[in-house]
């Protein structure tokens, strides 16, 4: 199974960009990357996923390196309310996620 | 837009009584799961169920069982609850079908997540 790496908290000031990194070197092929966050224990929230081409939408741009073995979650922005746990996971064959532990980031005025 | 909804919130049992969380979603989805997520750490999955009849065992499946009603609704049972299964459960949900990932409207789509339900066991 293909599992990630990321650093357990991070901190970023308002209004400036947040990048969140994840390794997942044991990729496969075809496995897709995704990212979560989960605010105060509510349900986590699906944030963008992408195969191996930058991504980007409403919430935030995904860049995946050219080999896969990394990725960063990009919050161009980030206000107070994008304080949250970020997961990145990485689903097997049968679209199981399997969930780390995560990157708390803490979004500071 | 109701998407994953998990019934009840919150829930406090004694160690050997037994209760069924409800999960039902509105979006027509293939596939559901359920998740344990336990203080400080991430989610574990529980069971899975690809589609309506079919269900499997995830990371944790012991001390649960899980029935497939209909395509809306997926229920987690504990027969005899035991202080270590103090948790929060999550029911997601998705249109993907485990194992059909060839099919490029359907294969990657993420999975959708309820609010949980605290569950303490005393």
């Amino acid at each position: 199974d293909a599992k990630t790496t990321q650093p357990p908290s991070m901190d970023c000031a308002e209004g400036r960009a947040a990048n969140l990194p994840c390794n997942h070197s044991t990729i496969s092929g075809n496995e897709y990357v995704y990212w979560y966050r989960q605010i105060h224990s509510q349900g986590p929230q699906y944030i963008i996923h992408g195969l191996k081409n930058n991504e980007t939408n409403e919430m935030a741009s995904l860049i995946i390196t050219e080999d896969r073995k990394s990725s960063t979650l990009i919050l161009p922005h980030a206000t107070l309310r994008d304080t949250a746990v970020y997961y990145c996971i990485v689903r097997d064959n049968f679209n199981k996620f399997y969930f780390g532990s995560g990157t708390k980031l803490n979004v500071k005025p | 837009n109701a998407g994953v909804t998990q019934t009840p919130k919150f829930q406090v049992l004694k160690t050997g009584q037994s209760m069924t969380l409800q999960c039902a979603q509105d979006m027509n989805h293939n596939s559901m799961y359920w998740y344990r997520q336990d203080p400080g750490m991430g989610l574990r999955l529980i069971y899975y169920s690809a589609s309506e009849g079919t269900t499997d065992k995830g990371e944790v499946p012991n001390g649960y069982n899980v029935s497939r009603l209909n395509k809306r609704e997926f229920s987690l049972r504990l027969e005899s609850a035991a202080p270590s299964q103090t948790s929060v459960y999550f029911c997601a949900s998705s249109e993907a079908v485990p194992g059909d990932f060839d099919t490029i409207s359907s294969g990657n789509q993420p999975q959708h997540f309820g609010d949980g339900t605290r569950l303490s066991i005393l």
